[in-house]
This record gives C-alpha cells, sequence and structure tokens, in this order.
C-alpha cells in the first residue's frame, strides 16, 4: 500500500541551528504534501500545504522565513525549521495523497525536535 | 471555515466492553468526516471516513461511526474493545474535494483489563 516515510524519526539539535525534515511518499506521486505539528497532548496543527513546482501555502500564524518548505519533485517535500529554538521543539508530521487515485492521506510517522 | 470538537479528552474502559468516542463538528459548506488513530510516537492511520451515501460507515479494527446530519455529529463505536486498542483518536474534518484537514483536540482511549 502507499507509505509516506519521514527521516529523520527523532532530532536533536542546539538553538541557533536549522534542522530539514523530509517527507517521501515511497510509491506514488504526490503533487501537494502537508506539514502539521503537535505539540505534546494535543492536536495536529497544519502548518502549511506544500505544492510542488511552487510556493508553498503558510496557514495563519506560521513563520515562512522560519519553517521553509520545498516541495521539489513529486515524491519529496521538506520542511527546514531555521534557527530553532526551545519553543519549536515539537513533533512534525507530513501527509500526502496519490494525485493519481482517490485514496485517502497517507500520513509520515512523524519526526520528534528537540531543540536544547 | 470548520471547526471539530471532542468534549472527552480520556476514555477509561474495560477490555470487552463497548465504547464511543464523541465528535461534533462545525461548517457552513458540506464537508467530509474522518476518524484517525495515533500510537505513540507514530503518525496517523485513517479509521473510517464519510465522504456520501450510507450515514452509518465501517471502518477497520472493528469500528464504525455514525453520521448526524442534524447532530452535526460523527461518534466513533465499537462494541467490544481490545488492550490493543488503547491510543488517542482524531476525529477530523475537511471541505469537500480538499484534503485540507482540521483535527480535533483527541481523545485519548485507555483499555484496562
Amino acid at each position: 500500500g502507499a507509505v509516506v516515510s519521514q527521516h529523520p524519526s527523532r532530532v536533536i539539535c542546539k538553538s541557533g541551528t536549522s534542522v530539514k525534515i523530509e517527507c517521501r511518499s515511497l510509491d506514488f506521486q504526490a503533487t501537494t504534501m502537508f506539514w502539521y505539528r503537535q505539540f505534546p497532548k494535543q492536536s495536529l496543527m497544519l502548518m502549511a500545504t506544500s505544492n510542488e513546482g511552487s510556493k508553498a501555502t503558510y496557514e495563519q500564524g506560521v513563520e515562512k522565513d522560519k519553517f521553509l518548505i520545498n516541495h521539489a519533485s513529486l515524491t519529496l517535500s521538506t520542511l527546514t525549521v531555521t534557527s530553532a529554538h526551545p519553543e519549536d521543539s515539537s513533533f512534525y508530521i507530513c501527509s500526502a495523497r496519490d494525485r493519481l487515485s482517490l485514496s485517502p492521506l497517507h500520513f509520515g510517522n512523524g519526526t520528534r525536535l528537540t531543540v536544547t | 471555515a470548520q471547526s471539530v470538537t471532542q468534549l472527552d479528552s480520556q476514555v477509561p474502559v474495560f477490555e470487552e466492553a463497548p465504547v464511543e468516542l464523541r465528535c461534533n463538528y462545525s461548517s457552513s459548506v458540506s464537508v467530509y468526516l474522518f476518524w484517525y488513530v495515533q500510537y505513540p510516537n507514530q503518525g496517523l492511520q485513517l479509521l473510517l471516513k464519510y465522504l456520501s451515501g450510507s450515514t452509518l460507515v465501517k471502518g477497520i479494527n472493528g469500528f464504525e461511526a455514525e453520521f448526524n446530519k442534524s447532530q452535526t455529529s460523527f461518534h466513533l463505536r465499537k462494541p467490544s474493545v481490545h488492550i490493543s486498542d488503547t491510543a488517542e483518536y482524531f476525529c477530523a474534518v475537511s471541505e469537500r474535494n480538499t484534503d485540507k484537514l482540521i483535527f480535533g483536540t483527541g481523545t485519548r482511549l485507555q483499555v484496562f483489563p
């Protein structure tokens, strides 16, 4: 079945550094991918919609210069957290849907980011 | 805009007992409705979805949900839960023909032996 792979699953970084998270659709093509953020024991909040070959669409309140999204191919979207701060520590999850089918969204297993 | 309310943050239940997880939504347009399950430190797995047609939707792992338009609800039910059903459950809504999901705050289902 369709699989979305996220890498890394866990990352620890120091304040001020940047971290890149990858989201890949392994056996399908996705023109659109979604990035969510989940705080401990809270729901998923949509951060942005990643569009292949064009700029991402950010939700209100999400800093686009801090959370850089690149969707360079039909199977890969990346989220870069720039100049990370401890408050950026969170669980980041991506999702994607096969553009050629009516199948539902598939979610990655998430990335646990800890900024020290 | 849409919103989703899951009134129960936690639901404790004994194994083999029935369970209902409540979900209410609000929207000014027609929507699709979903239930997802999340195990610790993992992504989300789709349990079931309502797009149109029969209001009673059956999903994986023995779960089902009923869409009630008049009450704007989409409650999730299982007649007999198992220890392995212990997880976080999220109700979600999207406008028709979009993939943009709005999630509820989640319900932690804890099944005890």
